[in-house]
């Protein structure tokens, strides 16, 4: 139980290109979803944390123009990464949880390349 | 003080023997207390939570939690080569209505064969 699925599991773009990442949770329904991001050897990073029918909440640093949040049932966020430059390269991870004090299940990552 | 902190590693251990992680936390009303297990280039994955006081196990694994010492910890029994990954520590921090993990930064763990 618990799954979460994440697609594309890997993009390659040129830089300008808007790149969109789906976050399902596929056996239960996710109460709240969180988008990391991570760079090698790195920890992660908390990007933001969405709420379904809400506005995501950013981290500071993360501009909310550039990663649009879109978290429009109990199972599924988006993210799009709006004019995509090399600095954006990373490997993003979603994850979603069932509610306050449960795990978070993550998914499998996306990992982003922009030429 | 970081909120969570773990001893980066690496933590060598031969095959077969207990690998013991370690981790402390700040917040002193935390609540729910998570393993995670990250191999290099993967997203990680829930190995245990933890929510009171003790010892939980699963399989080889298990986990301590003790409130009072803001102290939780992993044992990993039967150590294998395919255990060697980064062992995260996870906490439910208050502040944030105990909706987001605060990670600590992980020990990675190598066994050898």
């Amino acid at each position: 139980g618990a799954v979460v699925s994440q697609h594309p599991s890997w993009v390659i773009c040129k830089s300008g290109t808007s790149v969109k990442i789906e976050c399902r949770s596929l056996d239960f329904q996710a109460t709240t979803m969180f988008w990391y991001r991570q760079f090698p050897k790195q920890s992660l990073m908390l990007m933001a944390t969405s709420n379904e029918g809400s506005k995501a909440t950013y981290e500071q640093g993360v501009e909310k123009d550039k990663f649009l949040i879109n978290h429009a049932s109990l199972t599924l966020s988006t993210l799009t990464v709006t004019s995509a430059h090399p600095e954006d390269s990373s490997f993003y991870i979603c994850s979603a949880t069932q509610g306050p004090n449960q795990p978070q299940h993550f998914g499998d990552g996306t990992r982003l390349s922009i030429l | 003080q970081k909120e969570v902190e773990q001893n980066s590693g690496p933590l060598s251990v031969p095959e077969g023997a207990i690998a013991s992680l370690n981790c402390t936390y700040s917040d002193r009303v935390s609540q729910s207390f998570f393993w995670y297990r990250q191999y290099s280039g993967k997203s990680p994955e829930l190995i245990m939570s933890i929510y009171s006081n003790g010892d939980k196990e699963d399989g080889r694994f298990t986990a301590q939690l003790n409130k009072a010492s803001q102290y939780v910890s992993l044992l990993i029994r039967d150590s294998q080569p395919s255990d060697s990954a980064t062992y995260l520590c996870a906490v439910n921090g208050v502040n944030t209505g105990f909706q987001k993990l605060v990670f600590g930064t992980g020990t990675r763990l190598l066994v050898s064969p």
